[in-house]
């Protein structure tokens, strides 16, 4: 059974850095193809792509975060962790992981619940 | 800003059809994926490869894909099916996933 559940805090300030991980069973780095991907979606607003992993630990951005974004995984603990720095409030979001099985159809089949993650002061 | 545009909203009667739009340049050369959202929860993947269902997503859904337009159809909606749909692909240059504005469903 596939399984990701995201975790980080729920709130942060203005200027820091968010650290948001992912946990998931069921797969596995090792298998060839597969990646796991963040997402966010601000309150009322449509999903955003962020950044992708895979198992050769090649690493994609969206492009226009590029600079404040930070993939990494850790293939024993099976976790995935996003960095993005100097938050905004306009970063209040669900931050949402899925995995990703690369083939031709290049899909997210399961997903975690996500975590909504406010900034504030 | 998104690349895929659809619709803001539609609205269906019970048991009746309703076709939710997707439109991109980027269609014309990567494959659609469709994403149900309900109020509070993650999406929900209901079709993949432009008309692919996973299993247990019943088959009232189904998908087409037309040049730079892929469509997304409910065939007899049902009180359930009321949701937001993101449409998904991967953007103009290949090297991000994009989604589109998302789509209002309601069944009345």
């Amino acid at each position: 059974q596939v399984t990701l559940r995201e975790s980080g805090p729920a709130l942060v300030k203005p200027t820091q850095t968010l650290t948001v991980t992912c946990t998931f069973s069921g797969f596995s780095f090792t298998t060839t193809g597969m990646c796991v991907s963040w997402f966010r979606q601000p309150p009322g607003k449509a999903l955003e792509w962020l950044a992708l992993i895979d198992w050769d630990d090649d690493k994609y951005y969206r492009s226009s975060l590029k600079t404040r974004l930070t993939i990494s995984k850790d293939t024993s603990k099976n976790q995935v962790v996003l960095t993005m720095t100097n938050m905004d409030p306009v970063d209040t979001a669900t931050y949402y992981c899925a995995r990703i099985l690369r083939s031709a159809y290049d899909y997210h089949d399961y997903w975690g619940p996500g975590t909504l993650v406010t900034v504030s002061s | 800003s998104s690349e895929l545009t659809q619709d803001p909203a539609v609205s269906v009667a019970l048991g009746q059809t309703v076709t939710i739009t997707c439109q991109g340049d980027s269609l014309r050369s990567y494959y659609t994926t469709w994403y149900q959202q309900k109020p509070g929860q993650a999406p929900v993947l209901v079709i993949y490869g432009q008309n692919k269902r996973p299993s247990g997503i019943p088959d009232r859904f189904s998908g087409s894909s037309s040049r730079n337009t892929a469509s997304l159809t409910i065939t007899g909606a049902q009180a359930e099916d009321e949701a937001d749909y993101y449409c998904y692909s991967r953007d103009s240059t290949g090297n991000q996933y994009v989604f589109g504005t998302g789509t209002k469903v309601t069944v009345l």
